[in-house]
C-alpha cells in the first residue's frame, strides 16, 4: 500500500548548524510533496512544498530536494534557530487525481540547542 | 480570512459511547479532509469530502464516518468508542484545484 518513511525520528543540532530530514515514498504516482511544521500544542503549518516537475525549491533558510527516480525527497534547514524546534512531517499526494489524500511520514522531532 | 475551526477542542468520553466532531473550513474552500494524529502513528488519513461527497477513505473501521454539508462544514462521527481511539483529530481544508491543505487546531479526544 501507500507508505511514506521518514528519518530520523529525532534530530538534535546546535544553533547555526544545518538539519536534514529525509523521506521515501512508495507510490510512484505521487507528484506533490508538502512539508509541515507542528509546534507543541499547535496545528501543522505548511512550510514548503515541491511538485514532481521540479528537482529543488528554496525559501530563505529552508529548501526541499526531490529525486523521482529514487522516490526520495528531503528537507534542508540552514542556520538553524531555536524557533525551528518543532516536529516536521513530510507527505506525498497525487495532484490531479481528484482527491486531496495525503500520506504522511511519522514525523521528525527537531531540537535546536542554543 | 478566518482559519479552519474545529469544535469542540477537547472531549472526554467513555468506551462504548459515540462522538461527533465538527470542522468549519476556510471560507470558499470546498474540500475537507480528516486525519487522526497519535504519538506512535503520526497523521493518518481518515476521509476526504468535496461538495458533500466522500472522495476517498483511509483504512479505518466502519465505526468512523463523516459527512459534509452544503456550506462545506464537515462532521465526523465515531461510534462504539474504544480506548485506542484516543487521539488528536485534525481536519484540513483546501481550495478547489489547489493542492495545499490548511489544518485546524484539532479536537483532542480522550476515551476512558
Amino acid at each position: 500500500g501507500e507508505n511514506v518513511e521518514q528519518h530520523p525520528s529525532t534530530l538534535s543540532v546546535q544553533e547555526g548548524d544545518s538539519a536534514v530530514i529525509k523521506c521515501t515514498y512508495s507510490d510512484s504516482a505521487s507528484n506533490y510533496f508538502p512539508w509541515y511544521k507542528q509546534e507543541l500544542g499547535k496545528r501543522p503549518q505548511l512550510i514548503i512544498d515541491i511538485r514532481s516537475n521540479v528537482g529543488e525549491k528554496k525559501d530563505q533558510r529552508i529548501a526541499v530536494t526531490l529525486n523521482k527516480t529514487a522516490k526520495h525527497f528531503s528537507l534542508h534547514i540552514t542556520e538553524t534557530q531555536p524557533e525551528d524546534s518543532a516536529v516536521y512531517f513530510c507527505a506525498a499526494s497525487r495532484e490531479g487525481s481528484g482527491t486531496y489524500k495525503y500520506i504522511f511520514g511519522t514525523g521528525t522531532r527537531l531540537k535546536v540547542l542554543a | 480570512k478566518a482559519g479552519v475551526t474545529q469544535t469542540p477542542r477537547y472531549l472526554i468520553k467513555t468506551r462504548g459511547q459515540q462522538v461527533t466532531l465538527s470542522c468549519s473550513p476556510i471560507s470558499g474552500h470546498r474540500s475537507v479532509s480528516w486525519y487522526q494524529q497519535t504519538p506512535g502513528q503520526g497523521l493518518q488519513f481518515l476521509f476526504e469530502y468535496f461538495s458533500e461527497t466522500q472522495r476517498n477513505k483511509g483504512n479505518f473501521p466502519g465505526r468512523f464516518s463523516g459527512r459534509q454539508f452544503s456550506n462545506s462544514r464537515s462532521e465526523m462521527n465515531v461510534s462504539t468508542l474504544e480506548l485506542g481511539d484516543s487521539a488528536l483529530y485534525l481536519c484540513a481544508s483546501s481550495p478547489y484545484r489547489v493542492r495545499e491543505q490548511y489544518f485546524g487546531p484539532g479536537t483532542r479526544l480522550t476515551v476512558t
